[in-house]
């Protein structure tokens, strides 16, 4: 199975600020990398597909970029309303289809 | 606007069985793979299984193999999980999630809100 660790697992930033968050894959996954939000108490979103591919409806300071193994994510401009644990997933070929462990974005 | 709405879980003893079921609407059922993905309290999320647009690919983590059926009634809508021999460590909140494909590629674009399994002597 492709394993993917995130880093950090959590940070705390301040209204504005660049956020970043990366992941890396046990394996080369192609472009087969997509994030997703979570909110408390909420089901997750899809934000982005494979790797840079804005989902629908998702502002434009979300953002994705990478490729093989090592991937990132940024939110150029952190709002209040993007408090939430963020997940990679890969979905390169067959399942089984994993997510990273998580990163939690809190306000400072 | 698309809905995906769970029900169906509960306490249970390990051991024994519950079914699942995701009601959907306000998109083309039959044009679309869904699957379950899990996750227990605190805890991260976990693909549990997989099913193309008419059925005719299902898959599964190697975790759930065996024990768990994925299956779809496109005249209904709906969406079930049959989970067989439950143990603990199936303690989660369920969720149904529609994939962006026909054929199950793992693109998870809607979830539901979830539903809560908690197996427990």
């Amino acid at each position: 199975d492709i394993q993917l660790t995130q880093s950090p697992s959590s940070l705390s930033v301040s209204v504005g600020d660049r956020v970043t968050i990366t992941c890396q894959a046990s394996q080369a996954i192609s472009n087969y990398l997509n994030w997703y939000q979570q909110k408390p108490g909420k089901a997750p979103k899809l934000l982005i597909y494979d790797v840079s591919s804005l989902e629908t409806g998702v502002p434009s300071r979300f953002s994705g970029s990478g490729s093989g193994t090592d991937f990132t994510f940024t939110i150029s401009s952190l709002q209040p309303e993007d408090i939430a644990t963020y997940y990679c997933q890969q979905n390169e070929n067959l399942p089984p289809w994993t997510f990273g462990q998580g990163t939690k974005v809190e306000i400072k | 606007e698309v809905q995906l709405v769970e029900s169906g879980g509960g306490l249970v003893q390990p051991g024994r069985s519950l079914r699942l079921s995701c009601a959907a609407s306000g998109f083309t059922f039959d044009d679309s793979a869904l699957h379950w993905v899990r996750q227990a309290p605190g805890k991260g999320l976990e693909w549990v299984s997989g099913i193309s647009w008419n059925s005719g690919s299902v898959v599964y983590a190697d975790s759930v193999k065996g024990r768990f059926t994925i299956s779809r009634d496109n005249a209904k809508n709906s969406l079930y999980l049959q989970m067989n021999s439950l143990r603990t460590e199936d303690t989660a909140l369920y969720y149904c999630a529609k994939d962006k494909t026909i054929a199950a590629a793992g693109y998870f674009d809607y979830w539901g809100q979830g539903t809560l399994v908690t197996v427990s002597s």
